[in-house]
């Protein structure tokens, strides 16, 4: 079953500008990560914040996460064209558990 | 340092017959997991193994799909018979360790249609 939620479905932007995208999940976790999937190839790790962070940056990227709330929110500042893509959120349970995927944000960025 | 290798790329074929998908991880990880991602859907976990020995295969329907890591390296994953809800991008990923749940890595995917 799939554990993280996003929202919103779909998301299309101008370059330039920012897009923020939200997970919210079910149960209680040990880190979350946001993964990048360009159409048609595999998935590319992004970022990995972990239950007692609140938030961590890199790069064009800010990962919030409210352990509270049982949610978390992706911000890419500054978008561009190539960060056209579908992003997952993953939560990880610790322990030997597997990481779950969430369905998906698909970002379009126009030039 | 090599990525996660999955052969083949894409493969047609007809409903109830055979395939097989084949993963070689990242020297060293001992994770190894493989995803059914559908169309417009996230990845869906099928089997996770520890080196050689499964932690988790509660998804995996049990009564065609099979996948085996020996010696705890390459693994497989096969499908008999296949049916038409199989079609999908099967994902092969690892990871240095699970119980530290640290990132994993993907490989590009075996596109399977079933016609």
């Amino acid at each position: 079953s799939q554990q993280g939620e996003e929202d919103p479905q779909a998301l299309s932007i101008q370059e330039g500008e920012n897009a923020t995208m939200n997970c919210s999940y079910k149960t209680s976790i040990n880190n979350l990560q946001w993964y990048r999937q360009n159409s048609g190839r595999g998935l590319v790790h992004l970022i990995l914040i972990r239950s007692n962070e609140r938030e961590k940056h890199s790069g064009r990227l800010r990962v919030t996460l409210d352990t509270s709330k049982k949610s978390s929110s992706l911000l890419i500042t500054a978008s561009r064209a190539a960060d056209t893509a579908s992003y997952f959120c993953a939560t990880a349970r610790g322990g030997n558990t597997p990481l779950v995927f969430g369905k998906g944000t698909r970002l379009s960025v126009i030039a | 340092e090599a990525g996660v290798a999955q052969s083949p790329r894409y493969k047609i074929i007809e409903k109830r017959q055979s395939v097989a998908f084949w993963c070689n991880p990242i020297s060293g990880h001992a994770t190894l997991y493989w995803y059914q991602q559908i169309l417009g859907q996230g990845p869906k976990l099928l089997i996770q193994f520890q080196n050689n020995g499964v932690v988790d295969d509660s998804q995996l329907p049990k009564d065609r799909f099979s996948a085996e890591r020996l010696k705890g390296v390459d693994s497989t994953l096969k499908i008999q018979p296949a049916k038409l809800e199989d079609s999908a991008v099967y994902l092969c990923a690892s990871s240095f360790t699970g119980i530290l749940n640290t990132e994993a890595f993907f490989g590009q995917g075996t596109r399977l249609t079933v016609v």
